[in-house]
């Protein structure tokens, strides 16, 4: 089993349309989670992070995490065709992060 | 100026040279980390440097050799690299190691061997 789970997609939405991003991680101890953005040729770039369950909202995007489930998910309100990138979500355990292999989304105008 | 910066941007390298990668934190952070980035994985984590202490190597080969002089300066050299090598190389920095600590990535070193 991967420590971190994505969906790789691509996954497609109109411009306007409300994109959900998923991850499952397997640590239960996990305690700290991550998402962060990569545009093509670019590096990782942080967007949110996460430590109680619950939502976390920042302006278009909201992060939403489910310890007992291990599920951890990125809401974007309103996507633009600027977001369309990937999408890596990370998570840390005790001494390191372990990052998914990334959700690719595209927005169609 | 970025929080981490990284040169060279890109390189191209045959398998017989020696390189390095260097990395720069402006953050104040005490903890520098190496990852590898190839297509269609996940960011493979090579190394870990906390208060410039090694406490992670990640089963990298040592053609791949790591030096941390200060918390702000990370080093990757390179010798003898094979083609599967080739990857996008990405420097990171966190506050400290461990549960609760931002990574920030650099703009990463693109590397080519031939």
């Amino acid at each position: 089993q991967k420590e971190v789970e994505q969906n790789s997609g691509p996954l497609s939405v109109p411009e306007g349309a409300i994109a959900s991003l998923n991850c499952t991680y397997s640590d239960r101890g996990s305690q700290s989670f991550f998402w962060y953005r990569q545009y093509s040729g670019k590096s990782p770039e942080l967007i949110m992070f996460i430590y109680s369950n619950g939502d976390k909202e920042d302006g278009r995007f909201t992060a939403q995490l489910n310890k007992a489930s291990q599920y951890v998910s990125l809401l974007i309100r309103d996507s633009q065709p600027s977001d369309s990138a990937t999408y890596l979500c990370a998570v840390g355990g005790y001494q390191k992060v372990t990052f998914g292999i990334g959700t690719k989304l595209q927005v169609i105008p | 100026e970025t929080g981490v910066t990284q040169t060279p941007r890109h390189l191209v390298m045959g398998m017989t040279n020696k390189k390095s990668l260097k990395c720069e934190q402006h953050l104040g952070h005490n903890a520098m980390y190496w990852y590898k980035q190839s297509a269609k994985k996940p960011l493979e984590l090579m190394f870990v440097y906390n208060f410039k202490e090694q406490t992670e190597n990640n089963s990298v080969p040592s053609r791949f050799s790591p030096e941390c002089p200060n918390s702000s300066h990370l080093f990757l050299h390179l010798h003898t690299l094979q083609p599967e090598d080739s990857a996008l190389y990405l420097c990171a920095s966190s506050p400290g190691q461990g549960t609760g600590n931002t990574i920030y990535f650099g703009e990463g070193s693109w590397l080519t061997v031939v």
